[in-house]
């Protein structure tokens, strides 16, 4: 089964700074990648997906994720972060052909005001 | 939001009870998903349907049952509840396989004492 790694655990930045948070994924074959948002108290929420096409996709609030396949890796970026940011993110990864979705343990961001 | 209800929503149950925790939509999807979240693990797939009575194992299946009876509701038994199992429990719902996002529901809270 495929599998997820976050690279950070926890991510700390002041307003304004640029944000990059690591996702590298395990699979051989054609997968459709995610990334959710988990603000505090709230349940999952979508950020953006990959499914084909551009390899760079843009979501909502101003983050966007680059799909490497070569370095099987999603990573998700933001230019500059506000205080609302803050949250839990969590990468996801589901193989085209089953039903199966794994998430990565994820990155807790904190943004100083 | 997508229609998705868990029940109950917070739960403090005796080592050893059997307990139901409950997950019914109404978007009329297919696939549904009982994950669990905990600190430093993220999200973690317990069990998933692909349809009326049929389920699969996810990542730690262990100590956990399902049943789906009808395509809206999706039900999570731990046989003998034990402390191992507090946590946080999620479902979510897809209308497809692999390229489809997932909707989350707003999360059981399970303390077993």
């Amino acid at each position: 089964a495929q599998s997820v790694s976050q690279h950070n655990h926890h991510v700390i930045l002041s307003e304004a700074a640029s944000l990059e948070l690591g996702c590298n994924y395990s699979y051989g074959g054609t997968v459709n990648l995610f990334w959710y948002v988990q603000y505090p108290g709230q349940h999952l929420q979508l950020l953006l997906k990959y499914f084909s096409g551009d390899p760079l996709v843009k979501g909502i609030k101003g983050f966007e994720a680059e799909f490497i396949k070569s370095k099987f890796s999603f990573n998700l970026r933001k230019p500059s972060v506000q205080w609302s940011d803050t949250a839990e993110y969590f990468c996801a990864v589901n193989a085209w052909n089953n039903n199966d979705m794994r998430f990565g343990a994820g990155t807790r961001l904190t943004v100083k005001p | 939001d997508a229609g998705i209800t868990q029940s109950p929503r917070h739960k403090v149950t005796e080592t050893g009870t059997p307990v139901t925790l409950r997950c019914h939509q109404t978007e009329n999807h297919r696939y549904m998903y009982w994950y669990r979240q905990d600190p430093g693990h993220g999200l973690r797939l317990i069990h998933y349907s692909y349809g009326v009575k049929d389920t699969d194992k996810g990542e730690v299946s262990d100590g956990y049952s399902v049943s789906r009876s009808k395509t809206e509701d999706f039900l999570l038994t731990l046989e003998s509840a034990t402390s191992s199992q507090t946590s946080v429990y999620f479902c979510a719902i897809k209308p497809g396989q692999g390229d489809t996002e997932a909707f989350f529901g707003q999360g059981t809270r399970l303390t077993v004492v």
